[in-house]
């Protein structure tokens, strides 16, 4: 069965360092990933998404993610952080090698607080 | 525009008393589908939608019905609401997965329901 898996509930980064927030994943085929921001009172917004090809993938806003087939994680990078960076993120896989490749399956979400 | 709208954005309302919560969009996308967001177990599927008349279950079906009729709308509707169903949704819309266009997904801003 699909899952996945967001470790940190929470990750405080002081503005200017660099980011990560992580994700694993974990299907039957091989996956479509993706990485969406949520601000406050707002809807999901598309950041990247990973379906082949390099498997460092670049996205809006300066983030980047890196899809690593052996560890099955997608952990999301920003080399330098800033304030508006500070919401809710979500990583989110969809199977393509399973009979049920309609079905998107989201993390818990992790909560980026960058400290001015 | 190219947008999902939700409507209404806020209800309040009571155990057992029917209701719909309409979701539209306006890319011609396949793909539709609904969630509810509950703090420490992010985003859940409810139901989604690969077409027209084409429907099925998520992972939190129970309490919920949806209908597909024509291929911009997609109400969720709750038929006897009970306080368990307070939550925050969303409904959102993709062009059908393995087609190879851009799958990821577009977001409503949200409808929060309180049941009480």
């Amino acid at each position: 069965a699909q899952s996945v898996a967001q470790p940190e509930d929470q990750v405080n980064v002081a503005e200017g360092n660099p980011l990560t927030v992580k994700c694993t994943y974990s299907v039957s085929g091989n996956p479509y990933l993706f990485w969406y921001v949520q601000y406050p009172n707002r809807g999901l917004q598309f950041l990247l998404k990973y379906i082949t090809g390099d498997n460092l993938v670049k996205g809006s806003y300066g983030f980047e993610a890196e899809f690593n087939k052996s560890q099955t994680s997608f952990h999301l990078k920003k080399p330098s952080a800033l304030v508006s960076d500070s919401a809710l993120y979500f990583c989110a896989v969809r199977d393509r090698g399973g009979n049920r490749d309609d079905k998107i399956i989201f993390g818990k979400g992790t909560r980026l607080h960058i400290l001015p | 525009e190219a947008q999902v709208t939700q409507n209404p954005r806020y209800l309040i309302t009571v155990t057992g008393k029917k209701l719909t919560v309409t979701c539209s969009q306006n890319m011609n996308h396949e793909y539709m589908s609904w969630y509810r967001q509950d703090p420490g177990l992010g985003l859940r599927q409810i139901y989604y939608s690969m077409n027209v008349e084409v429907t099925d279950k998520g992972d939190v079906p129970e309490g919920y019905k949806v209908s597909r009729k024509e291929k911009r709308n997609f109400p969720l509707i709750l038929e006897s609401p009970s306080p368990n169903q307070t939550s925050l949704y969303f409904c959102a819309s993709s062009p059908r997965p393995g087609t190879g266009r851009n799958n990821e997904q577009f977001f409503g801003p949200g409808t929060r329901l309180t049941v009480l």
